[in-house]
């Protein structure tokens, strides 16, 4: 089965700073979900990565894919108390049959101090 | 190991049926949780236990019902299934509250036809 490995697995960073966190597979990526959990709520989709090179944005965060390493990277810039969370990746892999199975990684806990 | 097992993978089934989705964790945890992910990909917070005890539940209808026989175990039953049940469903499981990193289950992939 597919596993993902994160790091870090947790981030402390100053207001202000940039941070990135990765997301590493253990098989060929077929699609990579990133998600941001926020303490006492459900988790929010953030972007979805699906083409090796891809880069996508959501208001300061970037995340890419490069497929050859199956490995994504999410940057945050200029981080706020609001970006602090707990980060996770998800990623789908064959099943068998053609199917697909969504895995996630164990997340980076992600504080920003003022 | 598997940390966190749903049972079952898969589950095609008519409308109306009354079916269940079983959740083990092995981790040890606390706390456990059902989600139910939407064609947006969004993870919604269905329900949450602490040691047996519910300590969340989001507004969903009162046809889908969890039960905690012990904190290893949480199940999920819901009856007289409609159409928009159609989701995959995630339980996960956590040391202890929501606040702390949750370990995720493979999914159960619903579809009622």
């Amino acid at each position: 089965s597919q596993e993902l490995e994160q790091s870090p697995q947790s981030l402390i960073v100053q207001e202000g700073k940039n941070l990135t966190i990765n997301c590493t597979s253990s098989k060929t990526l077929y699609g990579l979900y990133w998600y941001k959990q926020k303490y006492g709520e459900g988790l929010i989709f953030l972007m979805m990565l699906q083409k090796g090179g891809e880069e996508k944005s959501h208001e300061k965060i970037t995340a890419k894919l490069d497929e050859k390493k199956q490995q994504s990277s999410l940057h945050i810039t200029a981080s706020q108390p609001s970006h602090a969370g707990i980060y996770l990746c998800g990623a789908d892999s064959l099943a068998g049959a053609g199917s697909y199975q969504l895995t996630f990684g164990k997340g980076t806990k992600l504080s920003v101090i003022p | 190991d598997t940390a966190v097992s749903q049972t079952p993978k898969y589950l095609v089934t008519q409308m109306g049926n009354d079916k269940s989705i079983k959740c083990e964790q092995n981790l040890g945890h606390d706390t456990m949780y059902w989600y139910k992910q939407d064609s947006k990909k969004f993870l919604k917070i269905m329900f949450s236990y602490n040691n047996k005890e519910l300590i969340i539940n989001e507004t969903v209808p009162n046809r889908f019902s969890p039960k905690s026989p012990d904190k290893a175990h949480l199940n999920l039953h819901i009856n007289s299934l409609e159409l928009g049940d159609s989701a995959v469903y995630f339980c996960a499981s956590s040391q202890a509250g929501v606040g702390e990193t949750q370990y995720f289950g493979p999914g159960t992939r619903l579809l009622v036809l």
